[in-house]
């Protein structure tokens, strides 16, 4: 299975929204709401930000969601703020666990 | 609070052998399934293997198949990764994770396949 698509950047400015794209097929993305994204700060292991494509986990600031349509799972952070800066993967755990080939997020 | 350590990397030969070790603490360690998650050196990140919580089911990406073996003692909470056969492309940082999610991460151990 090919990983699922990300774009490989994106940026935005202290205070404003960005939303990051994570493209899959009718066999992993598609097929239920069992997608997942993930924060990397460098060094770091990864932190789950959301689980079934829309839900947060206890302790993540409601500046992240998360939504999906058709093959495609997006993450949102709203009201960028510095400490935002980091790669983002998206999984698909939909029978076989998929990751997305990660974006990296500039606060500029 | 939820812990796992892993432990086992180092730099070994291509074509050597090497095993891997997540010991977990502060869950109940036979209620879930166990993944392993690797991520080579300035590489995204890439699901190697899973398992059930009794062991009875194992599953594998298609380019560690018939090489690794992923296995678990629930008794001592612990999980495995036997390295078999191991190329300079297994070369990565090898992380535990609790399967519900992914929403549990080791600090990782670093294996380095290289002459």
């Amino acid at each position: 299975q090919s990983a699922l698509t990300q774009p490989a950047s994106v940026s935005g400015s202290p205070g404003q929204s960005i939303t990051i794209s994570c493209t899959g097929t009718s066999s992993d993305v598609g097929s239920y709401d069992f997608v997942s994204w993930y924060q990397q700060h460098p060094g770091k292991a990864p932190k789950l930000m959301i689980y079934e494509a829309s839900k947060r986990p206890s302790g993540v600031s409601n500046r992240f969601s998360g939504s999906k349509s058709g093959n495609t799972a997006s993450l949102t952070i709203s009201g960028l703020q510095a400490e935002d800066e980091a790669d983002y993967y998206c999984c698909s755990y939909a029978g076989s666990r998929l990751f997305g080939g990660g974006t990296k997020l500039t606060v500029l | 609070e939820v812990q796992l350590v892993e432990s086992g990397g180092g730099l070994v030969q291509p074509g050597g052998s090497l095993r891997l070790s997540c010991a977990a603490s502060g869950f109940t360690f036979s209620f879930y399934w166990m993944s392993w998650v690797r991520q080579a050196p300035g590489k995204g990140l890439e699901w190697v293997a899973n398992i059930k919580e009794d062991g009875s089911e194992k599953y594998y990406v298609d380019s560690v198949k018939g090489r690794f073996t992923i296995s678990r003692d629930n008794a001592k909470k612990s999980l495995y990764l036997q390295m078999n056969s191991l190329r300079a492309e297994d070369t990565a940082v090898y992380y535990c994770a609790r399967d519900d999610y992914f929403g549990d991460w080791g600090q990782g151990t670093l294996v380095t396949v290289s002459s």
